[in-house]
């Protein structure tokens, strides 16, 4: 099994430019959230999805949208990046059966926004 | 704010010796985490507590939780160069929907 894909690994951008960071699980989880990373502030939760249709906001939703048109898939989307939006990003699943699911992250998206 | 905080930020010892990590929290919770994060990479789960435990081993981790203080400590024993990393404490919310993670405790051993 693959585990949580996402691409790209890396990817740079101009203030303003939209763009897709794709995350997909191979582990029929109903739970996939997705985290960024800054230095020294750990990781910060932006939107999770508890299933199919179904979406929510984290601590710092603003500036990100996301879709769950599938159990597989959960994209976020960057409508007008920010150099405030220059971080590593991480998508996390698990299964929610018994709601105390570990998560499985995937390696990692880094984001710079000139 | 973040829900959890790790204490220390940073630790190096040499291998053999025991690292403790401690982990402090804001409001109660469904079970806390602790993950590992190897440099550039992704985080990998480690051990869960729930909130009616106190007490939980794996292999040479040693997690300890105590609800009242709203805190939690990771003992690694017998530690070895490869366990150098990043450790970050997550607690899961009463809902079961938001897992928040802590500013994480760097963790070098010195071979």
């Amino acid at each position: 099994n693959a585990g949580v894909t996402q691409t790209p690994k890396f990817q740079v951008l101009k203030t303003g430019q939209s763009m897709t960071l794709q995350c997909a699980q191979d582990m029929n989880h109903e739970y996939m959230s997705w985290y960024r990373q800054d230095p020294g502030m750990g990781l910060r939760l932006i939107h999770y999805s508890v299933g199919a249709g179904i979406t929510d906001q984290g601590e710092v939703p603003n500036g990100y949208n996301v879709s769950r048109s599938t159990t597989e898939d959960f994209p976020l989307r960057l409508l007008s990046a920010a150099p405030s939006q220059t971080s590593v990003y991480f998508c996390a699943s698990t299964t929610r059966q018994g709601r105390a699911g570990e998560l499985f992250f995937g390696e990692g998206s880094r984001l710079t926004v000139l | 704010s973040q829900q959890g905080e790790e204490d220390p930020q940073a630790l190096s010892i040499q291998e053999g010796e025991n690292a403790t990590m401690n982990c402090s929290y804001k409001t109660s919770i469904n079970n806390l985490q602790w993950y590992r994060q190897n440099s550039g990479r992704g985080l990998v789960h480690l051990i869960l507590i729930r909130s009616n435990e106190r007490e939980k081993h794996s292999g040479r981790l040693r997690v300890t939780l105590d609800t009242s203080k709203k805190s939690s400590s990771l003992l690694i024993t017998a530690s070895r160069a490869a366990d150098t990393a990043s450790y970050f404490c997550a607690t899961l919310n009463n809902a079961g929907n938001m897992l928040t993670f802590g500013g994480g405790t760097r963790l070098m051993v010195k071979p």
